[in-house]
């Protein structure tokens, strides 16, 4: 079955840009969508079909991809951005998910 | 706006089965599919299979065959999830979300509030 790797946390300064990765065979083919869920919260879509933004979802989110890797970039990080992020992708008519990955915004 | 409204939490022993239902409002119920996703505590998103509200046609995540089963009631634009045999490691939080149909790859543009689901004799 399709896997996705996350690293479990990530940690990034205030107004400084963080990086978050998900890994999966080919997946950048398969344009991989982002969720922010803050704690006791539901998740929220941030990035859909590789690089697209919601509405109302900052500009400072930003997707990503090449090669196995996926990545959400998020450019001058608020305090506000502190949150688990998963990602998702669609393989033979299954979605998956990654772990999740915990941004800790010092 | 969009909103997906689940069922309050519930408290199940062991072997029974549980339906948590999902109701929405602020667009046309039939126009997109109605997913399952489950988070056990302090765990990653899993997900349990999607619903078409217009056709009714469903498709279940192998880990759940057999033991999961979508519904809906389109004249109170309602989805329903039910899961049976319950053990304690189906304790988790039991979300609805919606994706917009024929659209792929799959993405949940909208979810509901999220159902607390225990397991315990």
């Amino acid at each position: 079955s399709y896997e996705l790797t996350q690293p479990p946390s990530v940690s990034v300064s205030s107004g400084q840009t963080a990086s978050i990765t998900c890994s999966g065979d080919k997946l950048g083919n398969k344009y991989a969508c982002w969720y922010q869920q803050k704690p006791g919260q539901s998740p929220v879509l941030v990035i859909y079909q590789g690089r697209k933004r919601p509405s109302g979802i900052p500009a400072r989110f930003s997707g990503s991809s090449s090669g196995n890797t996926a990545t959400l970039t998020i450019s001058g990080s608020q305090a506000m951005d502190e949150a688990d992020y998963h990602c998702q992708a669609w393989d033979s008519s299954t979605v998956v998910f990654g772990g999740g990955t915990k941004l800790t915004v010092l | 706006q969009v909103q997906l409204v689940q069922s309050g939490a519930e408290v199940k022993k062991p072997g029974a089965s549980v339906k948590v239902s999902c109701k929405a409002s602020g667009y046309t119920f039939t126009n997109f599919d109605i997913n399952w996703v489950r988070q056990a505590t302090g765990q990653g998103l899993e997900w349990m299979g999607w619903m078409n509200p217009n056709s009714g046609n469903t498709g279940y995540a192998q880990k759940f065959q057999g033991r999961v089963t979508m519904t809906r009631n389109t004249s109170i634009s309602t989805a329903h999830m039910e899961l049976s045999g319950l053990r304690s490691d189906d304790a988790a939080v039991y979300y609805c979300a919606r994706s917009p149909t024929g659209v792929l790859p799959y993405y949940f543009d909208s979810w509901g509030q999220g159902t607390l689901v225990a397991v315990s004799s």
